[in-house]
């Protein structure tokens, strides 16, 4: 059973366009997180969600809008896309902020 | 600003040999740290988390040690195989936020 699932896992746009990236887990999980991961493989946290809250929002453009419609959904809405978006973007859930997280398979961006 | 920092070199080793990974931290006092591993193309997969008043943490051949004085993590795999080659991430936190190192590539050759 896939714990943390994202779609898709490949995507391929160009510049200017809108995309969004959905993900679902399946464990109960109370938080869940979006990451990017960048060329240099840096993981770095966008947002978190706790319970539908929003509860981290680091410095990320107004072009990225998170959604939560429930506690086992966390959408990632990318408005204008730029060359500088393209990396490999997580989605992470775990039982309570702060605990041992759970990832799931990413999804690489590509803008062109 | 919190950093955490990995070495960024591959570390190359012989099956069978222990592996030593470093993690080291800077500008701040993380509650716990947290190792996990990453394969290529995949998500990375959580291995061990270590609270600042513990000293030591094991996990099967996994082990973990968080000095508080040197502000350093080190990660060992004992008798590691090829199947342990990967990159391992060490992530810190004091908020719950977790800030991740660049992390390391382990290379185990048979």
């Amino acid at each position: 059973d896939t714990a943390v699932s994202q779609t898709p896992k490949y995507l391929v746009t160009q510049m200017g366009n809108d995309k969004s990236i959905k993900c679902e887990q399946n464990l109960g999980h109370d938080t869940m997180y979006w990451y990017k991961q960048d060329s240099k493989k840096f993981l770095k946290i966008m947002f978190s969600y706790n319970n539908k809250e929003l509860i981290i929002n680091e410095t990320v453009p107004n072009r990225f809008s998170p959604k939560s419609p429930d506690k086992a959904h966390l959408n990632l809405h990318i408005n204008s896309l730029e060359l500088g978006d393209s990396a490999v973007y997580f989605c992470a859930s775990s039982p309570r902020l702060g605990d041992e997280q759970y990832f799931g398979p990413g999804t690489r961006l590509t803008v062109t | 600003s919190q950093k955490i920092e990995q070495n960024s070199e591959a570390l190359n080793i012989q099956e069978g040999k222990t592996a030593t990974l470093t993690c080291n931290y800077t500008n701040y006092s993380p509650a716990y740290l947290q190792w996990y591993r990453q394969d290529p193309g995949r998500g990375p997969v959580f291995l061990l988390l270590i609270r600042e008043n513990e000293k030591e943490k094991r996990k099967e051949r996994l082990k973990v040690t968080f000095d508080t004085t040197l502000k350093q993590s080190l990660f060992h795999i004992t008798a590691s195989q090829p199947a342990d080659s990967a990159t391992y991430l060490c992530a810190s936190s004091n908020t719950g936020k977790l800030i991740f190192g660049q992390g390391t590539t382990l290379q185990v050759k048979p």
